[in-house]
């Protein structure tokens, strides 16, 4: 019962370098999306997907890219980190839109420095 | 500006008693709120939900109240336990973003023994 599989769960990274956080689900989920949590702030949407091949821009998507080329996977790339994208990172991932709750993953700290 | 607001960061309670966490939001447009639960290093739970056609909802030990003229959520939980100690967030569903989830800041539950 794997649920939402985040990795890495610690990252640290040069300004200016590029990394690919990972998300995996195996709940056979449509819905999922990428949020970032920052003291005081909660957690913002960043990009989400209603399935694969689908892909939607957030709340605060610049500086982020991602796909969905499979149900399963979905990864968050960051092309070219700033200081600025410090946080922790939360995949999840819901069955459907209409009224379900999330089920997250265990987050992904990254520092940019 | 938040859509959604925890406006207490912390909040203690000494075991048995009720907590209550509130959450005010600005959008009357949202129509699903949902409470979930963060434990340190681990990613939010899904804990209760209610929809804007209801005016309460229980689950065990949690109530959750909506005045929607208000535009006001709470959480009830009765009787606390040690083991509720968590950061609390409050979301409401929003349609600018494929149905996702706008999250408050959170509160910081502490039950003492």
């Amino acid at each position: 019962n794997a649920g939402v599989t985040q990795t890495p769960k610690f990252q640290v990274l040069k300004t200016g370098q590029s990394m690919t956080l990972q998300c995996a689900q195996d709940m056979n989920h449509e819905y999922m999306s990428w949020y970032r949590q920052d003291p005081g702030m909660g957690l913002r949407l960043i990009h989400y997907s209603v399935g694969a091949g689908i892909t939607d821009q957030g709340e605060v998507p610049n500086g982020y890219n991602v796909s969905r080329s499979t149900t399963e996977d979905f990864p968050l790339r960051l092309l070219s980190a700033a200081p600025s994208q410090t946080s922790v990172y939360f995949c999840a991932s819901s069955y459907s839109y209409v009224g379900d709750g999330y089920t997250f993953g265990s987050g992904t700290r990254l520092t940019v420095v | 500006d938040q859509q959604v607001k925890q406006n207490s960061p912390s909040l203690s309670v000494q075991e048995g008693r009720i907590s209550i966490l509130n959450c005010d939001y600005t959008n009357s447009m949202f129509d699903y709120f949902l409470w979930y639960k963060k434990y340190p290093a681990e990613g939010p739970t899904f804990l209760i939900s209610i929809s804007s056609i209801k005016d309460k909802n229980e689950d065990g030990r949690f109530t959750v109240f909506l005045n929607k003229s208000a535009k006001h959520l709470s959480l009830h939980i009765v009787p606390s336990q040690p083991g509720d100690s968590a950061v609390y967030f409050c979301a409401a569903r929003d349609d600018n973003y494929g149905q996702n989830f706008v999250f408050g800041p959170g509160t910081r539950l502490s039950v003492l023994p």
